[in-house]
């Protein structure tokens, strides 16, 4: 069963505009984490953020938040302030305490920054 | 640069053959995590290894077989390779747990012809 699903394949933004990248998961697992990556076309995988499930407050890192709604399972990446460098493939995922903490990926969206 | 180093970057080998790949995890970090990026499948979790013990298996082939030394590094091996392995491997390290994320290497991208 997919266990996270990132329902935009592909967003255009505009430089300087904010923008909101879409993440639910599914889990029983009353303990588990959520993370970012992204993936510029170099290939390489970034650590964007990190939210615990019992973490009370959202998690920020610069200009990432991520937007953590634990009853609808949704973790939504928000870059506010475009830049053309974050045009990329962005990844949601998941870990759960029950797995070993192994991380599983969503699909990805792939992100244009318009100038 | 990281501090999770893979080696080699590419490797292009034919049909039926065997290769390894080679995985140096950030100093400290005792987990070690492979997984295959494919077009067709995304970034699949194959197997990870925690001081040198097997602690956790995903979607491995049993083609494919890992293991993690005394010193950390860990070694994927890909044998009767078929065209379908043709990917990017990726292996990742964390200290223990992922609270804070997995640091991912550069990869190795493997074409199979």
């Amino acid at each position: 069963a997919q266990k996270i699903t990132q329902t935009q394949p592909g967003m255009f933004v505009q430089e300087k505009e904010a923008v909101t990248l879409d993440c639910t998961y599914d889990t029983s697992d009353p303990s588990y984490g959520l993370f970012w990556y992204k993936q510029p076309s170099s290939g390489e995988m970034i650590f964007l953020i990190y939210q615990g499930s019992y973490d009370q407050q959202n998690a920020t890192e610069g200009r990432y938040s991520l937007n953590f709604q634990k009853a609808r399972k949704s973790a939504n990446l928000v870059i506010s302030a475009s830049q053309l460098g974050d045009s990329a493939m962005y990844f949601c995922a998941m870990s759960e305490k029950t797995s070993y903490d192994k991380v599983i990926f969503g699909p990805g969206t792939s992100l244009s920054v318009i100038p | 640069d990281s501090g999770v180093t893979q080696t080699p970057k590419h490797l292009i080998t034919a049909t039926g053959q065997r290769v390894t790949l080679r995985c140096s995890p950030r100093s400290g970090d005792l987990s070690v995590y492979w997984y295959q990026q494919s077009l067709d499948q995304g970034l699949q979790f194959l197997i990870q290894y925690y001081n040198g013990e097997e602690r956790a298996k995903g979607n491995i082939l049993e083609r494919f077989s890992a293991q993690q030394f005394p010193d950390l590094h860990s070694e994927l091996n890909l044998s009767s390779l078929e065209l379908g392995d043709s990917a990017l491997y990726f292996c990742a390290s964390s200290p223990s747990g992922t609270d804070y994320g997995y640091t991912f290497g550069s990869g190795t991208r493997l074409t199979v012809v």
